[in-house]
């Protein structure tokens, strides 16, 4: 079992809908989550972090952490053809990131 | 602020030579880590240090590969010899451990082709 875990992907949601981006973690111990982005051909770039249970807003995104059930969540709502990339799921324990194999999401005009 | 430097950006090589890459991080930032992406694999990370000090390198592949960090802003990357299997996106990204989240930021990366 991985140590992060994320949907397969892909995932293809068209413009204005919302997308649900998932990852489960294994290290108990995890003190910070992070979601990335990835365009092709870019590096990740940090687009929200979380560390206390519940839910986080920043603009169209939300962070959603669940640390009795060791998941995380990104809602992306009003998708746009912008949003198209690899998100990438990070968790911290002590300054070490684990990091997901990624989902990639479309956003269809 | 320039946020984290890499270079080269692209590096083409024969199997069998040096490979140096290099990384400045965020001023300020005490975390340093180098990762290697590739679809095969996707994003693994190689070693990290703090305060200049190497803390977990146990992701480094072989005895190939060696970091090291001479001061607060500055590491570097080597594999000696280099192998097509080392063809990769190699990134250096930087944290600050101020009782935050340890979010890490991310150079652009040095994408290497061994051939």
């Amino acid at each position: 079992q991985k140590e992060v875990e994320q949907n397969s992907g892909p995932l293809s949601v068209p413009e204005g809908a919302i997308a649900s981006l998932n990852c489960t973690y294994s290290d108990r111990g995890s003190q910070s989550f992070f979601w990335y982005r990835q365009y092709s051909g870019k590096s990740p770039e940090l687009i929200m972090f979380i560390y206390s249970n519940g839910d986080k807003e920043d603009g169209r995104f939300t962070a959603q952490l669940n640390k009795a059930s060791q998941y995380v969540s990104l809602l992306i709502r009003d998708s746009q053809p912008s949003d198209s990339a690899t998100y990438l799921c990070a968790v911290n324990n002590a300054g070490k990131s684990t990091f997901g194999d990624g989902t990639t999401l479309t956003v269809k005009p | 602020d320039a946020g984290v430097i890499q270079s080269p950006r692209h590096e083409v090589t024969e199997m069998g030579q040096e490979v140096t890459l290099r990384c400045k991080p965020i001023s300020g930032h005490d975390y340093l880590f180098w990762y290697r992406q590739t679809m095969m694999r996707g994003l693994e990370l190689l070693i990290y240090f703090n305060n200049n000090v190497p803390i977990d390198d146990s992701g480094m592949p072989e005895d190939r590969f060696s970091a090291k960090m001479p001061n607060a802003s500055f590491s570097t990357l080597k594999i000696q010899p280099s192998e097509p299997r080392d063809s990769a996106v190699y990134f250096c990204a930087s944290s600050l451990s101020d009782g935050g989240a340890h979010e890490q930021y991310f150079g652009p990366g040095t994408r290497l082709t061994v051939t």
